[in-house]
């Protein structure tokens, strides 16, 4: 199974600094589409995961353009350009080249 | 609007069985590959399952803890996923999401609890 890390696990910012979290894979997430299939999602406390980031760096509908993500081959980064108040929650990078599919550990962002 | 609704869950004592539903709306059902995926309290998240659309042959793949106890199905005129669960665990505990084939769209989630 492809094994995925996050650093770090938890990461206290202050309000309005950038923050950004690692996501690595044991394996090249690239498909044989060519596609590299690397997810990011947002848990906000007492909620279910959300989507924020597909295929390495697009945004779904609705996601704050502050959210980017970068990456290629095993490793990848989500980045929030100013952290705001309503960020606050678990993050995860999770794959889905290879079956069985994977999530990261999570990263805890909170306010310093 | 985009919505997944799953079924309420319970509390079930080892060895026992549970089926989970999720009702979609907002969307074409029929087409859509769609997942189960759990999170153990206090813990992150965990894959369990996915179930592709009939077009593309309606098959199912399973996480290595729940394979050949939990089975995935659907029923495209009644817009349902299901999740059946047999000779429950007490590790299978968790809140259990329904999920939309690529994770866009999720349930609130149900909660299952196992124990004696």
């Amino acid at each position: 199974d492809v094994v995925m890390t996050q650093s770090p696990l938890s990461l206290p910012v202050t309000l309005g600094q950038p923050a950004s979290i690692s996501c690595r894979s044991s394996q090249s997430l690239v498909y044989s589409d060519g596609n590299t299939y690397l997810n990011w999602f947002q848990q906000r406390p007492g909620q279910s995961p959300r989507r924020l980031i597909y295929k390495v760096s697009n945004r779904d509908s609705g996601v704050p353009d502050r959210f980017s993500g970068s990456g290629s081959g095993t490793d990848f980064t989500l980045k929030i350009s100013r952290v705001e108040a309503e960020d606050v929650g678990v993050y995860y990078c999770m794959q889905d080249t290879h079956w069985p599919f994977t999530f990261g550990p999570g990263t805890k962002v909170d306010i310093k | 609007e985009v919505q997944l609704v799953e079924s309420e869950g319970g509390l079930v004592k080892p060895g026992g069985s549970l089926r989970l539903s999720c009702a979609a709306s907002g969307f074409t059902f029929s087409n859509a590959w769609m997942a189960w995926v759990r999170q153990a309290p206090g813990k992150g998240l965990e894959w369990v399952g996915r179930i592709k659309s009939k077009t593309n042959g309606g098959t199912t793949d399973y996480a290595a803890p729940v394979k050949g106890r939990f089975t995935i199905s659907r029923d495209d005129s009644k817009n349902t996923l299901y999740l059946q669960m047999n000779s429950l665990k007490t590790e299978d505990t968790a809140v259990y999401y329904c999920t939309t084939g690529g994770l866009g769209v999720w349930g609130k989630g149900t909660t299952v609890t196992v124990s004696s």
